[in-house]
């Protein structure tokens, strides 16, 4: 059974704190990991389409890296404001499966 | 450029009935996946089509089954509905299996 795990499951932190978060993924029959923000009453929209071992990705505050061999990515948020705040999803994706982790909720507090 | 589109936007049911979703996908695309999301759970991947045809698939009954149709809507047929199913079904389309996915608002199904 193939698993993506996401950690942590919650995380509250104050404006202006930089914050990370793991996404473990099977390394065999790799094709591409996804991120995804779901804000609440809203659609998940894509962060960042990650292909190739030791990509980075970023997008204004927002970044991302990738580590196939291993079965990880991290993401990262430098000096989070209060509009991050969303549940923030990665998604594997090999030969014929794309798989979600349970998501990571960020609260960020003025 | 037209986003994607799910109907209805709720809709309740008795176990044992059966439930057609509708997806419109974004202008463009020709690929389709369909995900169930329950309380406390990431989006579970139900299937996956690429020009109408089935070509992935996540660990989900028979009784869920799906269409993609020539202008690459599509549909989520679930049968022999059951209390379990009660959950947000969400539509995404893409241009190919590996591209980003734009979702709909998604499906509140209700069985009671």
């Amino acid at each position: 059974i193939l698993n993506v795990e996401q950690s942590p499951q919650s995380l509250h932190v104050q404006e202006g704190d930089s914050t990370n978060f793991t996404c473990g993924f099977p390394s065999s029959n790799f094709y591409a990991l996804h991120w995804y923000r779901w804000e609440t009453a809203k659609s998940p929209e894509a962060l960042f389409v990650m292909t190739l071992n030791g990509d980075e990705k970023k997008k204004g505050r927002i970044s991302a890296t990738l580590n196939t061999k291993e079965g990880y990515s991290y993401l990262y948020i430098k000096g989070s404001q209060p509009e991050d705040s969303a549940t923030y999803l990665c998604a594997f994706i090999n030969t014929d499966k794309l798989i979600f982790g349970t998501g990571t909720r960020l609260q960020v507090f003025p | 450029e037209t986003g994607v589109t799910q109907s209805p936007t709720h809709l309740i049911k008795t176990r044992g009935q059966q439930v057609t979703l509708r997806c419109s996908s974004q202008s463009g695309h020709n690929t389709v996946s369909w995900y169930q999301q329950a309380l406390g759970q990431g989006p579970q991947f139900i299937f996956q089509y690429y020009r109408e045809e089935e070509n992935g698939r996540g660990n989900f009954p028979p009784r869920f089954s799906g269409l993609q149709f020539p202008n690459y809507s599509s549909e989520l047929n679930v049968n022999a509905l059951e209390l379990d199913d009660s959950a947000l079904y969400l539509c995404a389309s893409s241009f190919d299996r590996e591209e980003k996915l734009f979702f709909g608002s998604g499906t509140q199904l209700s069985v009671l």
